[in-house]
């Protein structure tokens, strides 16, 4: 089963605004990473936050982890059109023995400019 | 710098018939290497993930089967594609471990290969 799950599923916001994505998962972790997909494309790594963080930032990108709840929280703020495309969290399950990282099922963005 | 590459990036392929798709890294050694199949408007699925030659995981039993017959090759391939198997496969690569087991880093990704079994 999938380890991390994301909402909403869809977003539709206005350039300008921010937007917020979340991310529930399951296990134990080591760390939590967020990614981007435009269409049609591979994945983008955005940002990695490790177990013992509960904040990070980077550029417009400020990511939270609330290991208690499981739950994360990706913020992009001031968004672009250029934003649109989709995002997932992965977790990097700890004790795991063979480095494999688990997506969920990500959060369709798009910002209308 | 390291880079990956997966090729082709489309295929249309009759049910039946047999599937290779290959992905190799350059400038990184031993990395862990990833196999996942997205469906249209979906997640990422984990097919296959490697630690090293010749060990391979498979996560979810199907009909496709991973080799890795060099350090940064990693090969996904099936005897007989079913219709279920069209969508979209993409190769990955994290950095290794390392001799005391870590937590995984950032995967980078391949372009993908849109598969489309008629």
């Amino acid at each position: 089963s999938q380890q991390g799950e994301e909402d909403p599923q869809a977003l539709s916001i206005q350039e300008g605004e921010n937007a917020t994505m979340n991310c529930s998962y399951k296990t134990s972790i080591n760390n939590l990473q967020w990614y981007r997909q435009n269409s049609g494309r591979g994945l983008v790594h955005l940002i990695l936050i490790r177990s013992n963080e509960r904040e990070k930032h980077s550029g417009r990108l400020r990511v939270t982890l609330d290991t208690s709840k499981k739950s994360s929280s990706l913020l992009i703020t001031a968004s672009r059109a250029a934003d649109t495309a989709s995002y997932f969290c992965a977790t990097d399950a700890s004790g795991n023995q063979g480095g494999k990282l688990i997506f969920g099922q990500g959060t369709e963005l798009s910002v209308k400019p | 710098s390291q880079t990956i590459h997966q090729w082709p990036a489309t295929l249309v392929q009759p049910v039946g018939s047999p599937l290779s798709l290959e992905c190799t890294v350059e400038g990184t050694s031993n990395p862990n290497l990833y196999w996942y199949r997205q469906a249209a408007g979906r997640g990422l699925q984990l097919l296959f993930y490697s630690v090293g030659i010749g060990q391979i995981s498979s996560e979810v039993p199907q009909n496709l089967s991973a080799s890795r017959p060099q350090d940064r090759q990693f090969i996904l391939s099936s005897k007989k594609l079913l219709l279920s198997d069209s969508g979209f496969y993409l190769c990955a690569w994290s950095a290794p471990r390392g001799r005391v087991l870590g937590p995984t880093g950032e995967a980078f990704f391949g372009q993908g290969t849109r598969l489309t079994v008629v």
